[in-house]
């Protein structure tokens, strides 16, 4: 199972929005909508900010939102602010009955 | 609260084995699909196992499959990985993560390193 494509890293100042993509293809992204995104600082384990495309635990910030067209998921973090800057991880459930991952953006702020 | 504790990682040689331990609380275990999850330094998340409420059905990922075996014991609320035939590949920080239709939360993991 490939992994899904993200760019690298995305950089934004701070009050701005930015918006990492991720591509898969019609067996994962594009068939289910169990596209999630986890937010990792160094150190630290990956901690949900959306699920479901575009559901937002309780306890996430607002300013975190997720879309999805075609095979592409979309997080979008809008007032962008010092505490954001971290790794970003999308994830899918595919037609295996598996789970695929990522790359992963680094986020500068 | 949610808590999910990983033990067992640690140095260990190409070909040699290694179990990991998942010791949950907070919730009813027993109710959840759980997951091991690996990331390599410097790499992504790769999702590598699953196992049912019951632990009769489990899923691998290629990379591992006929190598790791997922395991549980709801009465001590419990999740294990064994390991075996280990590669310099497998070296990674290992978590255990609740399954819904993602992941959450996830353990603080533990590291395993395979070197001679």
């Amino acid at each position: 199972q490939s992994a899904l494509t993200q760019p690298a890293s995305v950089s934004g100042s701070p009050g701005q929005s930015i918006t990492i993509s991720c591509t898969g293809t019609s067996s994962d992204i594009g068939f289910y909508n169990y596209v999630s995104w986890y937010q990792q600082h160094p150190g630290k384990a990956p901690k949900v900010v959306i699920y479901d495309v575009s559901d937002r635990p309780s306890g996430v910030s607002h300013r975190f939102s997720g879309s999805k067209s075609g095979n592409t998921a979309s997080l979008t973090i809008s007032g962008l602010q010092a505490e954001d800057e971290a790794d970003y991880y999308c994830s899918s459930w595919t037609a295996s009955s598996l789970w695929v991952f990522g790359g992963g953006t680094k986020l500068t702020v | 609260q949610v808590q999910l504790v990983e033990s067992g990682g640690g140095l260990v040689k190409p070909g040699g084995s290694l179990r990991l331990s998942c010791a949950a609380s907070g919730f009813r275990f027993s109710d959840f699909y759980m997951n091991w999850i690996r990331q390599a330094p410097g790499k992504g998340p790769e999702w590598i196992s699953y196992i049912s409420t019951g632990g009769d059905i489990m899923y691998y990922a290629d990379s591992v499959r006929g190598r790791f075996t997922i395991s549980r014991d709801n009465a001590r609320n419990s999740l294990y990985l064994q390991m075996n035939s280990l590669r310099a590949e497998d070296t990674a920080i290992y978590y255990c993560a609740r399954a819904y239709n993602w992941f959450d939360p996830w353990g603080q993991g533990t590291l395993v390193t395979v070197s001679s």
